[in-house]
């Protein structure tokens, strides 16, 4: 069985400062996982995925991930933040191989004030 | 390229209506997956379809189906319909049904309420 939990339904930065949104995962297999975001009214797009690559995730719009196994996390970071990073993030977890599927965690909605 | 396309955008359902989401994959995408997104919480899995058999289902009534074409687009069908289903439907594709680190591509969602 798969889960993942996001720390904190609600980040509030200010604009220019880091971004930190909390991802850990429980996975019995080695995982593959991956950050989306959500504006408003609209679906879901992918920011990231870890696939056993480098540790170390760059994705879109100046974000980046970190696979800790010892941690079972993989936190989502931006140095500086934008008015336009406003959204919801969804970290989700997929096992490899096999016809598997996304666990989505809850989300964590990013607030950006000026 | 066509991203994974979705329709209706909103409808509005009476209870105990019937009705019925489609969605059209990435060309060359062949399996398709259904979510489930409820208000304030993240999408759960109803559905995926891979070379129109169904290789996974989420924990939802038997009210759910849903099938694939052999175009691969998809349909996802909702009997019986109760207020607890509206929601946004999500529909995503991906490359093939196994070695998921493609990722998934999300379409816009479907805006199901029900009144």
């Amino acid at each position: 069985a798969q889960s993942v939990t996001q720390l904190g339904s609600h980040v509030s930065v200010s604009e220019g400062a880091l971004v930190l949104l909390r991802c850990n995962y429980s996975s019995s297999v080695p995982p593959y996982l991956f950050w989306y975001v959500q504006y408003p009214n609209q679906g879901l797009q992918l920011l990231l995925k870890y696939t056993s690559a480098a540790t170390l995730v760059k994705g879109i719009n100046g974000f980046e991930a970190e696979f800790k196994k010892s941690e079972t996390s993989f936190h989502l970071t931006k140095p500086s933040a934008h008015m336009s990073d406003a959204a919801e993030y969804f970290c989700a977890v997929t096992s490899r191989g096999g016809y598997s599927t996304l666990t989505f965690g809850k989300g964590t909605m990013l607030l950006v004030s000026p | 390229d066509a991203g994974v396309t979705q329709s209706p955008t909103h409808l509005i359902k009476t209870r105990g209506q019937h009705v019925t989401l489609r969605c059209s994959p990435i060309s060359g995408h062949k399996s398709v997956s259904w979510y489930q997104q409820v208000l304030g919480q993240g999408p759960q899995f109803i559905f995926q379809y891979y070379e129109k058999e169904e290789r996974g289902r989420g924990n939802f009534p038997d009210r759910f189906s849903a099938r694939q074409f052999p175009n691969y687009s998809s349909e996802l069908n909702v009997n019986a319909l109760l207020l607890g289903d509206s929601a946004l439907y999500l529909c995503a594709s991906t490359r093939e049904g196994q070695g998921t680190s493609y990722g998934y591509t999300f379409g816009s969602g479907t805006r199901l309420t029900v009144v």
